[in-house]
C-alpha cells in the first residue's frame, strides 16, 4: 500500500478546534497537499506546503515537518459546514501526487 | 461554468458493456490526470497525460484504456466493464509544468459516479 498515514474519522464540537494528523514515508519528496472533499463533490485545494513551518491562511492552517515525514491541518472556529474529509497528499520525485484515505471529520453542534 | 468537466455525471450499466468517460478543461493545463475513488481506499491514478502525444499508466490502469484528443479532452474508456470498477471517478488537470514555479496542485472535475451490475 501507499507509506502515508492519517485517521479513518475524527469527531469535534462546532466552534471548537481540531487538529488532523498526516505522517508519510518517502525517498523524494517535492510538497505535501491538503484537500478537502465534501460527500458526493470533488476535492478542493486547501494548503501547500514544502517548506518546514505554519501556513496560516483564515480560520485553516497546515503544518510540516521534512525530517518527521509528518503534517498537520489545523482547523479553528469550526462550523458546521466544515464537515467533509480532509485528503492528505504528498507529491514524490516523480511529481506525482500519493494521497492518504482521508479523514472524514465530524462536527457536532 | 465549471473549468474541468465531466460527463456523464452518473451512469449505470452491465458487466461486458463499454463504457466511455469524457473530461474537457478551459484552464490551459497540459497535465491531465484520471483517478478512481473507492471508499477507505482514498484516490487512485489510473492514467495521466503531459500533452497530447504523451499517455502514462498509472497505479491501476489494467481493464482501462485512454484518449488524449487535445490539450483540453482526455477520454477513459472501460472496454469490458466489470462490477469491481464500480466507483466514482475524477478527472483533474494540474498547472505544474517543468521549470516553472507552480505547486502542481490538482483542479478536479465534478467526478463521475459509475455502477457496473
Amino acid at each position: 500500500g501507499q507509506n502515508i498515514d492519517q485517521p479513518t474519522e475524527m469527531t469535534a464540537t462546532e466552534g471548537a478546534i481540531v487538529q488532523i494528523n498526516c505522517t508519510y514515508q518517502t525517498s523524494g519528496f517535492n510538497g505535501l497537499f491538503w484537500y478537502q472533499q465534501h460527500a458526493g463533490e470533488a476535492p478542493t485545494f486547501l494548503s501547500y506546503n514544502v517548506l518546514d513551518g505554519l501556513e496560516e491562511k483564515g480560520r485553516f492552517s497546515s503544518f510540516l515537518s521534512r525530517s518527521k515525514g509528518y503534517s498537520y491541518l489545523l482547523l479553528k472556529e469550526l462550523q458546521m459546514k466544515d464537515s467533509a474529509s480532509y485528503l492528505c497528499a504528498y507529491m514524490d520525485s516523480n511529481y506525482q501526487l500519493i494521497w492518504g484515505a482521508g479523514t472524514k471529520l465530524i462536527i457536532k453542534p | 461554468d465549471a473549468d474541468v468537466t465531466q460527463t456523464p455525471r452518473n451512469r449505470i450499466t452491465k458487466t461486458g458493456k463499454r463504457i466511455m468517460l469524457e473530461c474537457s478543461q478551459t484552464k490551459g493545463h497540459d497535465r491531465m490526470y484520471w483517478y478512481r475513488q473507492d471508499p477507505g481506499l482514498g484516490l487512485r491514478l489510473i492514467y495521466y497525460s503531459f500533452d497530447v502525444k504523451d499517455i502514462n499508466k498509472g497505479e491501476i490502469s489494467d481493464g482501462y484504456s485512454v484518449s488524449r484528443q487535445a490539450q483540453a479532452k482526455f477520454s477513459l474508456s472501460l472496454e469490458s466493464a466489470i462490477p469491481n470498477q464500480t466507483a466514482l471517478y475524477f478527472c483533474a488537470t494540474s498547472d505544474l509544468s517543468s521549470g516553472d514555479t507552480n505547486t502542481g496542485e490538482l483542479f478536479f472535475g465534478e467526478g463521475s459516479r459509475l455502477t457496473v451490475l
